[in-house]
Order: structure tokens, then C-alpha cells, then sequence
């Protein structure tokens, strides 16, 4: 079946930017998620990105999709400390998002 | 503003008791979703449902149940609890189609079996 796999640790300090990677096993997702946690909370969408685009750009951040690879990652510009929570990456599979299989969550601390 | 609400923040149960987690989306959406949520494992489907009486099973659906009655409404079913269904459990809103990976989450309902 599909997996994602995500480090579940990473720390950064204020302004430095913030790099969260993802590898996936399903070649045929159609599309990928990037998925943020604050504390006490549900998940919410920060972004996606289609699986014939190799970057995606929407302001402080940036997608990158190596589809040879199959890695998916999240580059965070000048980190602030409302940065801090967890993110996911997830896969859509060949259902389109019907059915998405998540990673395990990098846990991104921003230190002062 | 649009809310995936679930009834309750903290439940505790004892082993064996019978659970009902519900959840009510109001934006129409078909899909529904429910999902678990432990450290290190990151979100488990455990059922999931695209439309009013349908059901399909995630990842991990042993010791569950789903019923979906009303379109808004999806509820989370635990026959009997037992301590490893502690957890935080997800529930989740979508539409059909290319929008179907904007997943809507609600604030989480974390479970605790004695």
C-alpha cells in the first residue's frame, strides 16, 4: 500500500527558513498536500501542488516535487514563531483525493 | 465561516463501554472522513463516506463502525472500547472531485479508555 514518510523532528530559529521533506511511495497521486497542525487544533490545507508541476510558490512558501525521486518538500521563508506545529504531507493516490494517505507529521520548532 | 464541528473535546471511557464520536459538517460536502491521530504514526483512515448511507473502510477499521444518515452528519461508532483506541480521532469534510484532497477538519476529539 502507500507510504509516506516524513523525520518527525525539526528546529529552527526566528528569520532562518525552514525545510520539511516527505517521501512517498505512490507514483500515480495526482496530487500532493501539505497539511499544517497548530496546537489543540485539526488540520488545515497550506497548499498543494499538482503532480506535472515541479514547483509551486505562494508567498513564504515553497513546494518542490522531485517525481523521479518521489519526494515532496516545504520550504518555509524567514520562520516566525507562529510557524511552530506540525505538518503533514499527504498523497492523493490515483482516486483524485478521495482518499488521502498521510505522512507522519515533522514537528517544525522555532526558537528565538 | 465554514466548521467541521465533533461533539465532544475529551471523552473517557471505560473498557467495554460503547462510544459514539459525531460529527456535523456544514458546507455540504459528500465526502466525510473519520481518521486517528497518534504520535509518531501520524493520521490513520479508519472509515470514510462519499455520500448518505455509504461507507468504505480505511486503513485500520477493525473495532469500528460508521453510520451516515443525514449528509451533514457522520458518526464514529466503538462497539466496545478497549485501552488501544486511546487515541485523538479526526473527522474530516470534502468535495466530491478535484477538490476532493481540500480536506476540512474538525478540532479533534481525544479518547481516553480506562
Amino acid at each position: 500500500g502507500e507510504d509516506v514518510e516524513q523525520s518527525l523532528f525539526l528546529s529552527v530559529r526566528e528569520g532562518d527558513s525552514s525545510v520539511i521533506n516527505c517521501t512517498y511511495t505512490d507514483s500515480s497521486s495526482t496530487y500532493l498536500y501539505w497539511y499544517k497542525q497548530e496546537p489543540g487544533a485539526g488540520l488545515q490545507l497550506l497548499t498543494y501542488i499538482f503532480s506535472n508541476m515541479d514547483m509551486k510558490q505562494d508567498q513564504r512558501l515553497t513546494v518542490l516535487l522531485n517525481k523521479k525521486d518521489k519526494h515532496l518538500s516545504l520550504r518555509i521563508a524567514d520562520t516566525q514563531t507562529g510557524d511552530s506545529a506540525i505538518y503533514f504531507c499527504a498523497e492523493s493516490g490515483t482516486g483524485g483525493g478521495n482518499k488521502l494517505t498521510f505522512g507522519t507529521g515533522t514537528q517544525l520548532k522555532v526558537e528565538l | 465561516d465554514v466548521k467541521v464541528t465533533q461533539s465532544s473535546r475529551y471523552l473517557v471511557k471505560r473498557t467495554g463501554e460503547k462510544v459514539f464520536l459525531e460529527c456535523v459538517q456544514d458546507m455540504d460536502h459528500e465526502n466525510m472522513f473519520w481518521y486517528r491521530q497518534d504520535p509518531g504514526l501520524g493520521l490513520r483512515l479508519i472509515y470514510f463516506s462519499y455520500d448518505v448511507k455509504m461507507k468504505e473502510k480505511g486503513d485500520i477499521p477493525e473495532g469500528y463502525s460508521v453510520s451516515r444518515e443525514k449528509k451533514e452528519r457522520f458518526s464514529l461508532i466503538l462497539e466496545s472500547a478497549s485501552t488501544n483506541q486511546t487515541s485523538m480521532y479526526l473527522c474530516a469534510s470534502s468535495r466530491l472531485g478535484d477538490r476532493a484532497g481540500e480536506l476540512f477538519f474538525g478540532e479533534g476529539s481525544r479518547l481516553t479508555v480506562l
